[in-house]
């Protein structure tokens, strides 16, 4: 079984500054890792991934995350937060192939509020 | 990516009622995921849909409760039935894409059970 653990329920921050939305996962098996982010009142977004290669993975709006296997963990950075980039974030994990295929686990969400 | 719609994207309904939530995409895919979110809580996966075979239920959710349908590449429905307030959660399907390691998710269908 997989489970994710977001740190943190809720971030506070002014804007350009930079931040840091903590996510650690367990799993026997290889894994891929996502963040997504829900916006007010919006539907969920994939954010970035991890599937392979390179452990740091960046997404078209300032956001990395890296990849640290031996500390099971995908931390997400923005080195400054604009007003825009308030929403709830998710970490989420799949198992890389067997019975469980294309399957996520959430965790509880982290809600970043950026105040200017 | 993927364009996914729902229907209704929201509704209020009386206890012992059910509800049937349609998920349209603009793509064929095999892979087709349905989750909860209850109110200030993460994504549950309820059930796998994936076309030409049963849908697998996750652990806490039976076909009874929230049967589905894939007819075909592009659509599938989940009813929740017999519904009481504890049923009160926005319902999101999702489509796997890149080989099912990409979900890409619909709008959403808050529903209300009063």
């Amino acid at each position: 079984a997989q489970s994710v653990t977001q740190l943190d329920s809720q971030v506070p921050v002014f804007e350009e500054a930079p931040v840091e939305l903590r996510c650690n996962y367990s799993s026997s098996v290889s894994v891929y890792l996502f963040w997504y982010v829900q916006y007010p009142n919006q539907g969920l977004q994939l954010l970035l991934k991890y599937l392979s290669g390179s452990t740091l993975v960046e997404s078209i709006n300032g956001f990395e995350a890296e990849f640290n296997k031996s500390q099971t963990s995908f931390h997400l950075r923005k080195p400054s937060v604009h007003i825009s980039d308030t929403a709830e974030y998710f970490c989420a994990v799949s198992d890389a192939g067997g019975t469980s295929y294309g399957k996520l686990t959430f965790g509880q969400g982290t809600i970043l509020t950026v105040h200017p | 990516s993927a364009v996914i719609s729902q229907k209704p994207s929201r509704d209020i309904c009386q206890r012992g009622t059910s509800l049937t939530i349609q998920c349209q995409v603009d793509s064929q895919v095999t892979m087709m995921f349905w989750y909860r979110q209850q109110p200030g809580q993460s994504l549950t996966l309820i059930a796998t849909a994936n076309q030409g075979s049963e849908a697998t239920y996750e652990s806490g959710f039976v076909i009874d409760k929230f049967p589905i349908s894939r007819p075909n590449l592009t659509f599938s429905t989940l009813t929740v039935s017999n519904m009481s307030p504890e049923d009160s959660s926005i319902y999101l399907c999702s489509v796997g894409l890149a080989g099912g390691y990409e979900q890409y998710f619909g709008p959403g269908t808050r529903l209300t059970v009063t």
